[in-house]
């Protein structure tokens, strides 16, 4: 079975900037929970989708954003990119809805410049 | 080698000895821990996990003891190898989807 992907691996944007991140869970899975992991803060918690509905979200402002799709994957999106925004953005899908074991994707590594 | 205190970050080891890599958890109300290792350039891989009602649980050469009464995590790995070097992170679970993490300790084991 695969693991959980996500697109792309790495970016590279400016301030100001928007970008879009995908994440496809493992199939089956219909909980998708975003992570963003930096050196000074460690990892956070984002958000996290249970059959298309955002059911917990982190302490981020509102420029982080995120949906689930009928298929289970997901996409992030973070608008007017910020220096600080630099991180490795993980993400985990589990099985159900009260599953509590997360499988981790590679991560997208994103840079803003 | 064993790490001294809840916040050392760093933990090195001869191969072939044990290793005790130790976190402290926030809330009390968390009933789901999790031991994660991440490898440079990976995700979080799943190590072993406790619900709140063990106090230890054993896996392959990883044994994770848990201590409610003053919120601490230990993470025990027996004859440690080259391949275990990694950051370590806990994770608590306080409703399904949301997992509260450590700062992450690495381990640096040495041939």
């Amino acid at each position: 079975k695969a693991g959980v992907t996500q697109t792309p691996r790495y970016l590279i944007k400016t301030r100001g900037q928007q970008v879009t991140l995908s994440c496809s869970p493992i199939s089956g899975h219909r909980s998708v929970s975003w992570y963003q992991q930096t050196p000074g803060q460690g990892l956070q918690f984002l958000f996290e989708y249970f059959s298309e509905t955002q059911r917990n979200k982190g302490n981020f402002p509102g420029r982080f954003s995120g949906r689930q799709f009928s298929n289970s994957r997901s996409e992030m999106n973070v608008s007017t990119l910020e220096l600080g925004d630099s991180a490795l953005y993980l993400c985990a899908s589990s099985l159900a809805e009260w599953e509590n074991e997360q499988f981790f994707g590679p991560g997208t590594r994103l840079t803003v410049l | 080698g064993e790490s001294v205190g809840l916040h050392l970050p760093t933990l090195s080891v001869q191969e072939g000895d044990n290793s005790i890599i130790n976190c402290a958890y926030s809330n009390s109300a968390s009933d789901y821990f999790i031991w994660y290792k991440q490898e440079s350039g990976k995700g979080p891989q799943f190590i072993i996990d406790i619900r709140s009602n063990m106090d230890k649980r054993q896996g392959q050469r990883v044994t994770v003891l848990l201590n409610k009464t003053v919120k601490h995590l230990s993470l025990q790995i027996a004859a440690t190898q080259p391949g275990d070097s990694a950051v370590y992170f806990c994770a608590e679970n306080i409703r399904g989807g949301k997992l509260i993490f450590g700062q992450g300790t690495e381990l640096s084991v040495k041939p």
